[in-house]
């Protein structure tokens, strides 16, 4: 078992919709959970990062952590096409930054103009 | 330079030649972090650096696999006797300093023959 799973998808909705991407972890150790967006043929760029549970707002992103279930979540609010992308979440123990990231497989997201 | 930059962007070889790939980090990153992705999947560790000092290298496959940072800049992966399990994009990441974000580079696509 890994020790991170992510749906792969892929996942399409329509522009306007509300997205939620998820992750599930097994290792109590981690502390600093990040979304990851990478376009097409390029390297993943860090969106949010969250420490311990809690929400983390960002514009049309919200970011959610329940480390009692191990289980994380991105939502996207008003979905452009923009957002087209693969999204990655990855999570690291207790020294952000300085510690190696455990990455998700990805959720290939599509919004349909 | 503007962000992480990685060479080759491309490389074939034939299996059993030994390849080194290039990792140039922003200037004045400390930290620099080796990742390997497979198509469909997230990227998995191999090792890092802060400054010259290769402070993890657990994730690296196996021997015919090592890296150097030697003069805390400039960092090579250099794979050994490849085989076509190696096949893989290469991503190299940097970071300012512990607790700040790392950067990733467009990788090395690396296709052993």
């Amino acid at each position: 078992q890994k020790e991170v799973e992510q749906d792969p998808g892929p996942l399409s909705v329509p522009e306007g919709a509300i997205v939620s991407l998820n992750c599930t972890y097994s290792n109590s150790a981690f502390q600093y959970f990040m979304w990851y967006r990478q376009y097409s043929r390029k390297g993943p760029e860090l969106l949010m990062y969250t420490y311990s549970s809690g929400n983390k707002e960002d514009g049309r992103f919200t970011a959610q952590v329940d480390k009692s279930s191990k289980y994380i979540s991105l939502f996207i609010r008003d979905s452009q096409p923009s957002d087209s992308a693969t999204y990655l979440c990855a999570m690291t123990g207790s020294n952000f930054g300085n510690e190696k990231l455990t990455f998700g497989t990805g959720t290939r997201l599509t919004i349909i103009p | 330079g503007a962000g992480v930059s990685q060479s080759p962007r491309y490389k074939v070889t034939k299996r059993g030649q030994d390849v080194a790939l290039r990792c140039d980090p922003i200037s004045g990153h400390v930290s620099l972090y080796w990742y390997r992705q497979a198509l469909g999947q997230g990227p998995e560790f191999l090792t890092y650096f802060n400054y010259e000092a290769q402070q993890d290298k657990s994730g690296l496959p196996n021997d015919r696999f090592s890296a150097e940072r030697p003069e805390g800049s400039i960092s090579t992966l250099t794979i050994q006797r490849t085989e076509q399990r190696d096949s893989a994009m290469y991503r190299c990441a940097s970071s300012h300093s512990v607790n700040t974000e790392a950067f990733f580079g467009q990788g090395t696509r690396l296709t052993v023959v």
